[in-house]
C-alpha cells in the first residue's frame, strides 16, 4: 500500500498523559499536513511542513501540541498533558507541490479518546 | 474569517436518484476547490477545481465551479448504496506558501434501496 499511513489507528488515554502519533506520507510527497476532525465537523487545519520545515501553525495548536518532521519524511504529532477536549480524529495528509496546485491525500487517521 | 458552507446538511435518496450537493465559500485568496468523500475513515479525493465553468467528471460524479457566485456543485447520477457517505467541500487559498484547506461541515448522503 503506497498511500498515507498513520499509527496508531486508535489511542485511548487518561487525562494528563502524553500521546504521540506518527504519519508516513506518500514517499515522493514534499508537503505534509495535520488536521483535527471532531464529530459532525469537517477537518480543521493544525500545521504543515514543506520537507522538514514547519511553515505554518494554526491558532488551534496550543503549546501542548508539537509536531516534527525531522528528516522530511515521516512526521510525529505529540500532545502533552491531554485534556478531554483533545478527543478527536487526527488526520494526516500529504501532497506533491508541482505547478502551483497540490492535491492533498489523507491517511486513515488516529482516533484519540481522552478519558 | 474564511468560511465554507455546504448544503444540505443531510440527504436521504433512493437508489437510482440524482443528487446535487452545494458548496459556497468566502476566502481571501482563492486557489482551488476540492471535493472529498468520507466514509468511516479518511477523506478520499474526488475532484479539484481551479477554473470557473469547467466540469470535472468521473463516472457518475461530476462537479463544476462558479467563481463569480463563489460556489460549486457536486452531482451524482444514478446513485447507489455505495455512494452513502459524507461529502466534504474544501477550499485552498493562494497565500504563496500555505496550501491549508478550509473544510465545510459536509453533506451526509444516505442512499436507500
Amino acid at each position: 500500500d503506497t498511500g498515507v499511513s498513520q499509527n496508531p489507528r486508535h489511542k485511548i488515554t487518561k487525562r494528563g498523559q502524553n500521546v504521540t502519533f506518527r504519519c508516513d506520507p506518500i514517499s515522493e510527497h514534499n508537503r505534509l499536513y495535520w488536521y483535527r476532525q471532531t464529530l459532525g465537523q469537517g477537518p480543521e487545519f493544525l500545521t504543515y511542513f514543506q520537507n522538514e520545515a514547519q511553515l505554518e501553525k494554526s491558532r488551534l495548536l496550543s503549546d501542548r501540541f508539537s509536531a516534527e518532521r525531522p528528516k522530511g519524511s515521516f512526521s510525529t504529532l505529540e500532545i502533552q498533558r491531554t485534556e478531554q477536549g483533545d478527543s478527536a480524529m487526527y488526520l494526516c495528509a500529504s501532497s506533491l507541490v508541482a505547478g502551483g496546485a497540490d492535491t492533498q491525500y489523507f491517511g486513515p487517521g488516529t482516533r484519540l479518546t481522552v478519558l | 474569517e474564511d468560511k465554507v458552507v455546504q448544503s444540505p446538511l443531510s440527504l436521504v435518496v433512493h437508489e437510482g436518484d440524482t443528487v446535487t450537493l452545494n458548496c459556497s465559500y468566502e476566502v481571501t485568496n482563492f486557489r482551488s476547490l476540492l471535493w472529498y468523500k468520507q466514509e468511516k475513515k479518511a477523506p478520499t479525493f474526488l475532484f479539484m477545481l481551479t477554473s470557473s465553468g469547467i466540469e470535472k467528471k468521473s463516472g457518475r460524479l461530476s462537479s463544476i465551479l462558479d467563481k463569480k457566485e463563489l460556489s460549486s456543485i457536486l452531482n451524482i447520477t444514478a446513485t447507489q448504496t455505495g455512494d452513502s457517505a459524507i461529502y466534504l467541500c474544501a477550499v485552498a487559498e493562494n497565500t504563496g506558501t500555505a496550501s491549508k484547506l478550509t473544510f465545510g461541515t459536509g453533506t451526509r448522503l444516505q442512499v436507500t434501496l
